[in-house]
């Protein structure tokens, strides 16, 4: 069964600290996603990676960068948190990018205090 | 649970009804749709998805609907049950030169026993 494991369910960070997210994907999948999901707003696209080392920013990559140095793990990286960046963090991965399934994690809910 | 959206249109049906939640996308020249579910506390998981070639599709209890000319496409579910309860996402891929889906900001489907 197709698994993406986001590392933690809960983080509370204080503003100005750097924060790191966690995403692994056990289905070899070749490209990742991370979208961020607010009342009302739906899911944003921030950042996604179609290959190790690649990185194509989404709709709202400020204040945000990403990592990919394993295929089946891609990291999202808030340089320095801020309160505007309190929100659900979902990761994804997809066998194909235009077409076909995203598989989510259960997300990764971030205050920033 | 986690509180998925607090300002989403919500459809209230009873349960054994026949439920439709509508989706208006936004770029005509979009090729790719799919529906997803977000149960509280999880991440969306993937109902059913169509091409633009296609006019309709039918999964198990559930079928997509798609009419180009005016941008709109359905997720129909038979017999509703009270575990369809949950929020609802459609998302088209917005062929921009861009890998990646776009999502709809969500119905939220209520389920009266």
């Amino acid at each position: 069964d197709v698994k993406v494991t986001q590392s933690s369910r809960y983080l509370v960070k204080r503003t100005g600290e750097k924060v790191f997210l966690e995403c692994v994907q056990d289905m070899d999948h070749e490209n990742m996603f991370w979208y961020r999901q607010d009342p009302g707003l739906g899911l944003r696209l921030i950042y996604f990676s179609y290959d190790v080392k690649m990185k194509e920013k989404g709709d709202i990559p400020e204040g945000y960068s990403v990592s990919r140095e394993k295929k089946e793990r891609f990291s999202l990286i808030l340089e320095s948190a801020s309160t505007n960046q309190t929100s659900m963090y979902l990761c994804a991965s997809s066998l194909r990018p235009r077409t076909g399934p995203l598989h989510f994690g259960n997300g990764t809910r971030l205050t920033v205090t | 649970g986690e509180s998925v959206g607090l300002h989403l249109p919500t459809l209230s049906v009873q349960e054994g009804d026949n439920s439709i939640i509508n989706c208006a996308y936004s770029n005509s020249a979009s090729d790719y749709f799919i529906w997803y579910k977000q149960e509280s506390g999880k991440g969306p998981q993937f109902i059913i998805d169509i091409r633009s070639n296609m006019d309709k599709r039918q999964g198990q209890r559930v079928t997509v609907l798609l009419n180009k000319t005016v941008k709109h496409l359905s997720l129909q579910i038979a017999a509703t049950q009270p575990g369809d309860s949950a929020v609802y996402f459609c998302a088209e891929n917005k062929w921009t030169g861009r890998r990646a889906l776009t999502f709809g900001s969500g119905t939220r489907l209520q389920v009266q026993p």
